[in-house]
C-alpha cells in the first residue's frame, strides 16, 4: 500500500488520559500535515513538517497537543490530559514540495468519554 | 468572519438535476483553489483543481472569480454516487502548502 497510513483507526479514551497517534506519509512525500475535523465542519489545520522540522502550528494546536516526525518519515500526534471536546476525527496528509499530490490517510477517530 | 465559506445545505436534488455550489473566501493572497470531495465518514479526496479560466471535468465544472473571491461547482446530471460532502479549499502557497477548508456542503441525490 503506498497511500497514507494513519493508526490506530478508532481509538476510545477516558477523559484526562493522554493518546497518540501515528502517521506514515507516502514515502516520497517530504511535507507531512495533521489536520483535526469535528462534525459537520471541514478539516482544520494543525501543524506541518517540512522533512524533521516542524514549521508551522496553528493556535488550535495547544499545549496538551505535540507533534513530532523525528527521521522526516513518520510523525506521531500526542494528545495529554484529553478533554471531551479532544473528540474529533484527526487527518495526516502528505504531499511532496508544491501544492499537487495532496494526498489524506483515513484518519484517527478519536472518543473521548 | 471564516477564511473560506460555504452554503453547509444540505441539498437534496432528484437525479438528472444539476446543482451548484458556491463559496467565498476571505484572503485575496490566495493562490490556489480546489473542490474537494468527502465520502460520509471518509477522508477528503480531490474532485478537482479551480482555475481562473474556469475548467471542466465530465458532469463537473469549477470556475474562479479572484475580483470577487468567489468560487463554484457545478454538477450536472447529478447520479445517486454524487452524494458527499463538497469542500472548498484554498492555499496561500507561500504558507508552505496548508490548505484551508470551507465547512463542506453535503449533496444528497434522491433516485
Amino acid at each position: 500500500d503506498t497511500g497514507v497510513s494513519q493508526n490506530p483507526r478508532h481509538k476510545i479514551t477516558k477523559r484526562g488520559q493522554n493518546v497518540t497517534f501515528r502517521c506514515d506519509p507516502i514515502s516520497e512525500h517530504n511535507r507531512l500535515y495533521w489536520y483535526r475535523q469535528t462534525l459537520g465542519q471541514g478539516p482544520e489545520f494543525l501543524t506541518y513538517f517540512q522533512n524533521e522540522a516542524q514549521l508551522e502550528k496553528s493556535r488550535l494546536l495547544s499545549d496538551r497537543f505535540s507533534a513530532e516526525r523525528p527521521k522526516g518519515s513518520f510523525s506521531t500526534l500526542e494528545i495529554q490530559r484529553t478533554e471531551q471536546g479532544d473528540s474529533a476525527m484527526y487527518l495526516c496528509a502528505s504531499s511532496p514540495t508544491g501544492n499537487y499530490g495532496y494526498t489524506f490517510g483515513s484518519g484517527t477517530r478519536l472518543t473521548v468519554v | 468572519r471564516k477564511e473560506v465559506e460555504q452554503d453547509p445545505g444540505p441539498f437534496n436534488v432528484p437525479e438528472g438535476a444539476t446543482v451548484a455550489f458556491n463559496c467565498t473566501y476571505s484572503n485575496s493572497a490566495s493562490q490556489s483553489f480546489f473542490w474537494y470531495r468527502q465520502d460520509c465518514r471518509k477522508e477528503p479526496k480531490l474532485l478537482m483543481s479551480v482555475y481562473s479560466s474556469g475548467n471542466e471535468d465530465g458532469r463537473f465544472t469549477a470556475q474562479l472569480n479572484r475580483a470577487s473571491q468567489y468560487i463554484s461547482l457545478l454538477i450536472r446530471d447529478s447520479k445517486l454516487s454524487d452524494s458527499a460532502t463538497y469542500l472548498c479549499v484554498v492555499n496561500m502557497n507561500n504558507q508552505g502548502g496548508k490548505l484551508i477548508f470551507g465547512q463542506g456542503t453535503e449533496l444528497s441525490v434522491k433516485p
